[in-house]
């Protein structure tokens, strides 16, 4: 069965770094997602993404974020300058359609230091 | 705004059936989900619901929606230790696209 594919499964970065989380998304998907979910709390929606622009945003996602799809198959979330609060399990998903069922990657745990 | 509540744990013996619920704020949500997290793993898709339905089974999955009370309900059939994870509810919000999620009920199975 297709999935949605993340790499790192985990990343540390030093505060004020710049990290970049990468996701491949289902092939015939249109749609796409991410999520975080800090330890204990949680998941939350940051932003979508269809037709190569952003659909909807949190207000989680300030101008420290921003989102990609440098080519057909990637789709990354960019943190300019991470704080020790950026900390978490960091989801993309992917749907066929905005209305249908989102399907989730396994995650990447960013850790901040 | 938008909310979504679950009951934290549940714990139940193997072979018991297992009931976790779930309520909503959203009147308007679209389809209501559940999924599954096992540990150090992702979210997977167990099984949705159109809120026009009040029933959904899927194999040992029974999915039962009052959209009067705003109550979605999970129902697993004879649980098997594997099924021990959390599981979350979540709606699609007046907004379309963002799934609103609870905290996660955690499902413990014992043998």
């Amino acid at each position: 069965e297709p999935e949605v594919t993340q790499t790192p499964s985990h990343q540390v970065t030093q505060m004020g770094q710049e990290v970049i989380l990468r996701c491949v998304p289902i092939s015939n998907h249109l749609y796409f997602y991410w999520y975080r979910q800090i330890l204990g709390q949680k998941v939350e929606f940051l932003v979508s993404f269809y037709n190569n622009e952003i659909s909807e945003k949190s207000e989680i996602f300030d101008d420290q974020f921003s989102v990609e799809r440098p080519d057909g198959s990637n789709f990354t979330l960019k943190i300019r300058s991470t704080k020790l609060e950026d900390s978490a399990m960091y989801f993309c998903a992917s749907s066929v359609h905005e209305a249908q069922p989102q399907h989730f990657g396994d995650g990447t745990r960013l850790s901040i230091l | 705004g938008e909310d979504v509540e679950q009951s934290l744990f549940l714990s139940v013996r193997e072979g018991d059936s297992s009931v976790i619920n779930c309520t909503y704020t959203d009147s308007s949500s679209t389809y209501l989900y559940w999924y599954k997290q096992e540990p150090g793993a992702g979210l997977q898709l167990l099984t949705y619901i159109f809120s026009n339905m009040d029933m959904k089974q899927d194999q040992r999955l029974t999915v039962l929606l009052n959209k009067k009370d705003k109550h979605l309900s999970l129902r697993i059939a004879d649980t098997q230790t594997g099924d021990s994870a959390i599981y979350f509810c979540a709606e699609s919000g007046q907004a379309g696209t963002a799934l609103i999620f609870g905290k996660g009920t955690t499902l413990s199975v014992s043998s």
